[in-house]
């Protein structure tokens, strides 16, 4: 079946614009996971829904990321007023319910802000 | 919260060799411990996992280790092969908790021919 997909691929941005960028769970995966690697680095935990609800957003860096998962299903990360050092690529990954399900990565997302 | 160490950072090794990487961490709460291999610009892809209840899972070629007292683990790569060559990561989770995952820096596997 179709794993996990996010889009778009690669996202050019200037300092100071805002950006969303999308993740395509596994269907009948209820737990959604956005993480963010930086080069030479592994990911770091951003937030962690389940179901529509987050969970546990305790890893968003500041109040300029913001992620939403209104139907239980796809999700959006939003960034607003990007700074250079949010160049990175963004990964979603998702669980069957959560816990100690194995998480399934999707290929993420390049975020260049110039 | 959770810190992860890995070491070494990078480990060249003879193709039918061994390898083994090595992961510390903080949180004694932790309980699930990944292990993921990530090839240059693919995804992060689980490769073995352990939960705090065994001490060792092998599969094939691959094995990890766990010692709680000493809140360690280890990722063993037996006869080792030149599509073992990629970045594995280790990682802790603390299931109950924030059960997101942290992730140790990496180890760059490379296997000499």
């Amino acid at each position: 079946g179709a794993g996990v997909s996010q889009t778009p691929s690669n996202k050019v941005t200037e300092k100071g614009k805002y950006v969303e960028l999308r993740c395509d769970p596994i269907s009948g995966h209820t737990a959604l996971y956005w993480y963010r690697q930086s080069l030479g680095q592994g990911p770091e935990f951003l937030i962690y829904f389940q179901g529509t609800g987050a969970a546990d957003d305790s890893g968003l860096p500041n109040d300029r990321f913001f992620a939403v998962r209104p139907e239980g299903s796809v999700s959006t990360l939003k960034i607003q007023r990007t700074e250079r050092g949010d160049s990175a690529v963004y990964l979603c990954a998702s669980s069957l319910t959560g816990g100690i399900n194995e998480q399934f990565f999707g290929p993420g997302t390049r975020l260049t802000v110039l | 919260g959770e810190n992860v160490e890995q070491h070494p950072s990078t480990l060249s090794v003879q193709e039918g060799d061994s390898a083994v990487i090595k992961c510390t961490y903080s949180d004694s709460a932790s309980n699930y411990f990944p292990w993921y291999k990530q090839e240059l610009g693919k995804r992060p892809q689980l490769i073995i996992d352990i939960r705090s209840n065994v001490g060792e899972k092998k599969d094939q070629r691959i094995a990890v280790t766990l010692n709680k007292t000493a809140k360690h683990f280890s990722l063993h790569i037996t006869e080792t092969q030149p599509e073992d060559s990629a970045v594995y990561f280790c990682a802790a989770s603390s299931v109950g908790g924030a059960d997101g995952l942290t992730f140790g820096k990496g180890t760059h596997l490379i296997i000499q021919p």
